[in-house]
């Protein structure tokens, strides 16, 4: 238990759907990161939030929209997505803006786009 | 090719067994993070590494910034160390680069 909730645990979707993925902490950290975790693919970080601020990975299709609302919650919102961005989706969460913080992760969202 | 180069990509060692994986990395870091993920997908941080050498129970970990390169070791394996481990590697700011990671099976 890394103090990193993520909800749904696994989401089965259709092409035409619009679905969003929850993540949540209370560790009182303050920036909130998106992963997608492929088969065989090296972890890919899609967004990260710091203190508010948005950086993005300019690779990751507008398809996927992240929302921050504050500090504790982080949303990634999906619609019109493709199959091959069946994959798990991590969140995790880290104490501050510096890089030599430790990451905290959520269990993940295991998704099927159909 | 990957930033971050990890090996071996599948390992099974007998219980008892000492193991050692190891990162090679090729770009300047501020960081590198050791992770373990267990079947299921949770991912929980083990190390992370500016300089010299982390020893945490059973594991330890070692980074030479001069060769880019960083090693994992497990000392007396046991079936619960059965999982993939990932080396991460922090630039400035938020950049991140993962290895693909080293499958570890520990047979009883």
């Amino acid at each position: 238990e890394t103090g990193v909730t993520q909800t749904p645990r696994h989401l089965v979707m259709g092409m035409t759907n619009k679905k969003s993925l929850k993540c949540e902490q209370h560790l009182g950290h303050n920036a909130m990161y998106w992963y997608k975790q492929s088969a065989k693919k090296p972890l890919e970080l899609m967004f990260v939030y710091n203190f508010k601020e948005q950086t993005e990975n300019n690779s990751v299709p507008s398809r996927f929209s992240p929302e921050c609302p504050n500090s504790s919650h982080l949303f990634l919102h999906l619609h019109t997505l493709q199959p091959e961005d069946s994959a798990l989706y991590l969140c995790a969460s880290e104490s501050g803006a510096g890089s030599y913080n430790e990451q905290f992760f959520g269990p993940g969202t295991r998704l099927t786009v159909l | 090719k990957n930033e971050v180069e990890q090996s071996p990509q599948n390992l099974t060692a007998q219980e008892g067994e000492f193991i050692t994986i190891n990162c090679s990395y090729s770009v300047g870091i501020s960081a590198l993070h050791w992770l373990q993920q267990h079947p299921g997908g949770g991912i929980v941080s083990l190390f992370m590494l500016s300089s010299g050498k982390k020893k945490h129970g059973r594991l330890i970990a070692t980074i030479n910034i001069q060769e880019k390169h960083s090693s994992l070791h497990i000392t007396a394996s046991h079936p619960r160390d059965s999982a993939v481990y990932i080396c991460a590697v922090r630039m400035s700011g938020n950049q991140f680069y993962f290895g693909t990671g080293t499958s570890l099976t520990v047979i009883p």
